[in-house]
Order: structure tokens, then sequence, then C-alpha cells
């Protein structure tokens, strides 16, 4: 696609639900990338895959996130049990080749994630 | 440790004001980038510029001005006859290239350019 593509844009859960969030990047990007922002700070890193390997999960805060990218496109990040603090927009972002230091990303709108 | 910090919280100005958002950074790197994205109301966080630490020439970009500072660890980013389409927040980011090569958000500014 001409973007990266984050599915849904909102997605309001129960406490202790399973949800699933998908990002589509730019195709032909090598590099994808899971953000989290929540309200009022800038977004923090969860996980970084190079093709389909996760290279860095070293910002996902438990064992409760877990981000899979099974051929190389596509991304699902998956949160079990969901608490309220989980809520926030998980922005997704993709670039071109692997982590060479100057190769911006491009990133989603976002999925705007509530948990009541 | 790496780290972004955006003093400024929010800011109004009135359209056609010059306005400047403050961007300081702390690396350990003698190598590293530094980045600047405007996330306007839908969202998306927009690219608008990257530096190296190799190269301190200003730059200038229609409206938009940075000042890269090494010695004060400073990337200023200057709007010259703001509008109000440039409402929007601003973060400064840092490329943490000990640890993959993830980007260090600063907390970001709200700009509000009113009319």
């Amino acid at each position: 696609g001409a973007g990266v593509s984050q599915t849904p844009s909102n997605k309001v859960t129960e406490k202790g639900k399973y949800v699933e969030l998908r990002c589509d990047p730019i195709s032909g990007h090598t590099a994808l990338y899971w953000y989290r922002q929540s309200l009022g700070q800038g977004p923090e890193f969860l996980i970084y895959f190079q093709g389909t390997g996760a290279a860095d999960d070293s910002g996902l805060p438990n064992d409760r996130f877990f981000a899979v990218r099974p051929e190389g496109s596509v991304s699902t990040l998956k949160i079990q049990r969901t608490e309220r603090g989980d809520s926030a927009v998980y922005l997704c972002a993709s670039s071109v080749t692997g982590p060479s230091a100057g190769t911006e990303a491009f990133f989603g709108q976002g999925t705007r994630l509530t948990v009541v | 440790a790496q780290k972004v910090t955006q003093a400024q919280t929010e800011i109004s100005v009135v359209e056609k004001e010059d306005v400047t958002l403050d961007c300081v950074y702390e690396t350990r790197d003698t190598t590293y980038y530094l980045f600047w994205y405007k996330q306007p109301p839908s969202g998306e966080l927009v690219f608008l510029i990257r530096r190296n630490s190799f190269d301190e020439q200003n730059e200038i970009s229609g409206r938009y001005s940075w000042n890269f500072q090494k010695s004060t660890s400073s990337f200023n980013f200057t709007i010259t006859a703001s509008q109000v389409v440039d409402s929007a927040v601003y973060f400064c980011a840092l490329r943490d290239v000990r640890n993959g090569n993830k980007l260090v958000f600063g907390a970001g500014t709200i700009l509000r350019v009113k009319s």
C-alpha cells in the first residue's frame, strides 16, 4: 500500500480480555517497529522486526505482550489479559532497510486501545 | 543513557508569528542521528528531518529551519510565519545506535497556532 496501515483504528476491550492489533507495512520494507504512546507522552519502543524475526523485543513491558511477523510483512501485536494501564495508542512503523542508523521510519496512524 | 528533553509542553502563537521548539539530547555516542516528527490530530507521525552528528550545518526547508548545536546538545526547530495548519504535536527523537537503532522520543511539544 501507499503507507503503513494499522487496524483497527480504535479498539475498546474489557479488562482481562485478549486483543490483537494489526500492522501492514509499506510494501518492500524489511524493518518493522511497534511503539506505544501514552497520553501526553512520546512514543516508546516495544519491539523491532527484521524480516520475520524479532531482532529486539527489549521494550515489551511484560510477558502479556507478544508480536509476530510470520511472513515478513504483516505484523500482529498481541496482548493477553489486558489491564487498564495498557490503554494507549499503539503505533507501527516500517523502514526500507535493516537497522541502518540514518533510515527514517514511516509511521501508521496507530490503534487507540482503551481497556475498560 | 539516551535521552531527549523537550522542555516546552505547550506553545500558543498567533498566525504569522515565528516559533522555536527546543530539543536537548543526551548520548554517549560520538555518531548519532536526530529526528523531528510532526503528529497532527489524525495521529500519524510525519517525518520532517534527519540530521547526523557529523553535520552541524543548519538546514532550511521552506518555512522550517533547524539549528543543530553539538556544544549545547541541542537540535531546535523554528517555524517562520506560522500557520494554523502547523498546529500539531512535534516530537524530537534520537536514534539509539547501540540498541537496535530504535528511536528514543522526547515528550513532545504541543503547538497551537491561532488565526
